[in-house]
């Protein structure tokens, strides 16, 4: 089945700007989207079809794209930044609704 | 405003199942997809499958496939997961989403299921 690959970890200071990749053989085709999850808490979606914020999203995350790697940038980031964020496709194989692994955000 | 709002806790021995709830309101149920999603402890989030509320279509991650029922109750604006012959490896926190387009625009809270003899 379809993976989607992110780095386990990435660490930032506060007030700098954190970039969170995910790569994947067939993304420059697929709508990329990307959750936060802070601990307990269910996911919420923070960017989608790559680059839009839903509403009560600040501008400071955006999403883009290049290649087989779509990017996850959070401008200023803070302590309440800190959370788990994941990419998601919808694919055509057997098992269409994929995530990636998941990347752990560090406000240093 | 949409809300998905979970049954509660569970705790479950192997090999038996388990029944959970998705109460949704706020908006019109047969337009949007339910999926479920798993998150087992310390892990990612994996997709287990949805149900279509319009036509009652279901789909299903393979590794599900003969363990998961996924129904729907127009009434009461519903939907349920029923996960049978469960093991310690399906202790996780299962959780609905919203499918809007292609992404998940709205969560459950999650439910927390252990499987434990």
């Amino acid at each position: 089945s379809y993976v989607l690959t992110q780095p386990p970890s990435v660490s930032v200071a506060p007030g700098q700007t954190a970039r969170i990749t995910c790569g994947g053989n067939k993304i420059g085709r697929q709508g990329l989207h990307w959750y936060q999850q802070k601990p307990g808490q269910a996911p919420v979606l923070v960017v989608y079809d790559d680059y839009y914020r839903p509403s009560g999203i600040p501008e400071r995350f955006s999403g883009s794209k290049s290649g087989n790697t779509a990017t996850l940038t959070i401008d200023r980031v803070d302590a309440g930044d800190e959370a788990d964020y994941y990419c998601q496709v919808w694919d055509t194989g057997s098992d269409p609704w994929v995530f990636g692994g998941g990347t752990k955000l560090t406000v240093l | 405003q949409v809300q998905l709002v979970q049954s509660g806790a569970e705790v479950r021995r192997p090999g038996s199942s388990v029944r959970i709830s998705c109460k949704t309101s706020g908006y019109s149920f047969n337009a949007h997809d339910i999926h479920w999603v798993r998150q087992a402890p310390g892990q990612g989030l994996e997709w287990v499958g949805s149900f279509n509320p319009y036509e009652g279509v279901t789909a299903y991650a393979e590794r599900f496939q003969d363990r998961v029922t996924m129904t729907g109750d127009t009434s009461t604006t519903t939907v349920y997961m029923d996960l049978t012959s469960l093991a310690s490896e399906d202790t996780a926190v299962y959780f609905c989403a919203r499918l809007s387009a292609y992404s998940f625009d709205f969560w459950g809270q999650g439910t927390r299921v252990t499987v434990s003899s």
